[in-house]
């Protein structure tokens, strides 16, 4: 079983709609990376919260440390928010990687 | 500071060829970390290091990988003797170390093997 795991792996959205990506986690953290990856492999953290809920624009992230939960918002979604999302639990040590929710939004 | 750098950005390498990749991460930042992408999968971790100590490594590494930072500044990846499989994505990523910090990533270099 993966420590981390996103749902859904993929997801095709009609652009506009509000997209909610959900990450769950078995690993002790002390925070989470919410990661974006373009095809063509470059990665841009998002977010990186510890608890509660932080916003940027467009996009929405929280997390409940109790529940090992976490997810990602997007609201009004656009075609350039199509990319891969990664949560990465943070523990002590290394990053542990979810598996990825692959979006694409479709004009 | 433009944040976490890699080199070179691509490389194609004949197998059985050794390559080296080298990663600058965000100044002061002791910790480093190593991952490995292959088409349509997540990363996968491969080793880390605080300041010039590795303190883990993956299985996934063989005995042909070898990672080293010896300064605790900049790290170097290597593969020896390429094999087709080796053909993936190498991320590296930094961090300040300590709970709760944030990590940055480089662009990345794609390896192919021929």
């Amino acid at each position: 079983k993966n420590e981390v795991e996103q749902s859904p792996q993929n997801l095709t959205a009609q652009e506009g709609e509000f997209i909610t990506i959900n990450c769950s986690y078995s690993v002790g953290i002390s925070a989470l990376h919410w990661l974006q990856q373009h095809p063509g492999g470059g990665i841009v953290s998002l977010f990186m919260l510890s608890s509660g809920k932080k916003k940027h624009g467009r996009l929405i992230a929280t997390i409940n440390i109790q529940e090992k939960h976490s997810s990602l918002h997007i609201t009004a979604s656009h075609p350039r928010d199509s990319a891969v999302y990664i949560c990465v639990p943070f523990g002590n040590e290394k990053l542990t990687f979810g598996t990825g929710t692959r979006l694409t939004i479709i004009p | 500071d433009t944040g976490v750098s890699q080199n070179p950005r691509h490389k194609i390498t004949k197998r059985g060829q050794n390559v080296t990749f080298r990663c600058d991460p965000i100044s002061e930042h002791n910790r480093l970390y190593w991952y490995r992408q292959t088409l349509g999968q997540g990363p996968e971790f491969l080793t880390y290091f605080q300041n010039e100590a590795q303190l883990e490594k993956s299985r996934l590494l063989s005995d042909r990988f070898s990672a080293e930072r010896p300064k605790g500044s900049f790290s170097t990846l290597e593969i020896q003797r390429t094999e087709q499989g080796d053909s993936a994505m190498y991320l590296c990523a930094s961090s300040p170390g300590g709970s709760g910090t944030e990590a940055f990533f480089g662009q990345g270099t794609r390896l192919t093997v021929v």
